[in-house]
């Protein structure tokens, strides 16, 4: 059964301290795997990664893919109070019109 | 540009009334989906959508129907409602080649 696993499950730090999120997935026929924030209403879409060690890159946020050892990580630098979020880990494969979605990491910045 | 748009924002019902929720998206894409999100559950598919006039089943589909008569409208329906369904509801949209899918805001459904 595909599957894919976050964590941890909540994370809370202070304001301008750096975090690591995890994602792993175990999936046939892997195509791409999808980084999403949501805040109090819709997941908003961060990254799309498709290739190993290429690191995706947007302001403060980055993130790499493994795919021999089946993960990927969200770095978030010099965290602010408005990084505060669920982050939302999907994989999408061959010949399949879903995205298979993890719980997500509910991340919170104290000031 | 609107993206994808949901009615109602928010709904409360009574144990076996019916309603439908309406998504619209903008953007011409192909595929659509309806998911429901529950405190410590992550995102659940519920009905999905590969075209004008096609529907299939995702993870917990009973207790709802679909339908996609118009390319940019995919509507979700509950019959009889439970309890059971409170919960936010989401719909999505993504185009052909790409597996990004772009969420509307959701409806909050409290089923009493």
């Amino acid at each position: 059964e595909d599957k894919v696993v976050q964590s941890p499950l909540s994370l809370v730090v202070h304001e301008g301290d750096t975090v690591t999120l995890n994602c792993s997935y175990e999936v046939t026929n892997f195509r791409s795997l999808l980084w999403y924030k949501q805040e109090k209403k819709a997941p908003t879409f961060l990254f799309m990664l498709t290739s190993s060690g290429i690191e995706k890159k947007s302001g403060r946020l980055s993130s790499i893919l493994d795919k021999k050892e089946l993960f990927s990580i969200l770095n978030i630098t010099a965290t602010q109070t408005g990084d505060s979020a669920v982050y939302l880990c999907a994989v999408g494969v061959d010949s399949n019109y879903q995205l298979i979605w993890g719980a997500g990491t509910k991340l919170i910045i104290k000031p | 540009n609107a993206g994808v748009t949901q009615t109602p924002k928010f709904r409360v019902l009574k144990t076996g009334q019916s309603m439908t929720l309406l998504c619209a998206q903008d953007m011409n894409h192909e595929y659509m989906y309806w998911y429901r999100q529950d405190p410590g559950m992550g995102l659940r598919l519920i009905h999905y959508s590969v075209g004008e006039g096609t529907t299939a089943k995702g993870e917990v589909p009973d207790g709802y129907n679909v339908s996609r008569l118009k390319k940019q409208n995919f509507l979700l329906g509950l019959e009889s409602a439970a309890p059971s369904q409170t919960s936010v509801y989401f719909c999505a949209s993504r185009e052909l080649a790409k597996n990004i899918q772009y969420f509307g805001a959701g409806t909050r459904l409290s089923v009493l």
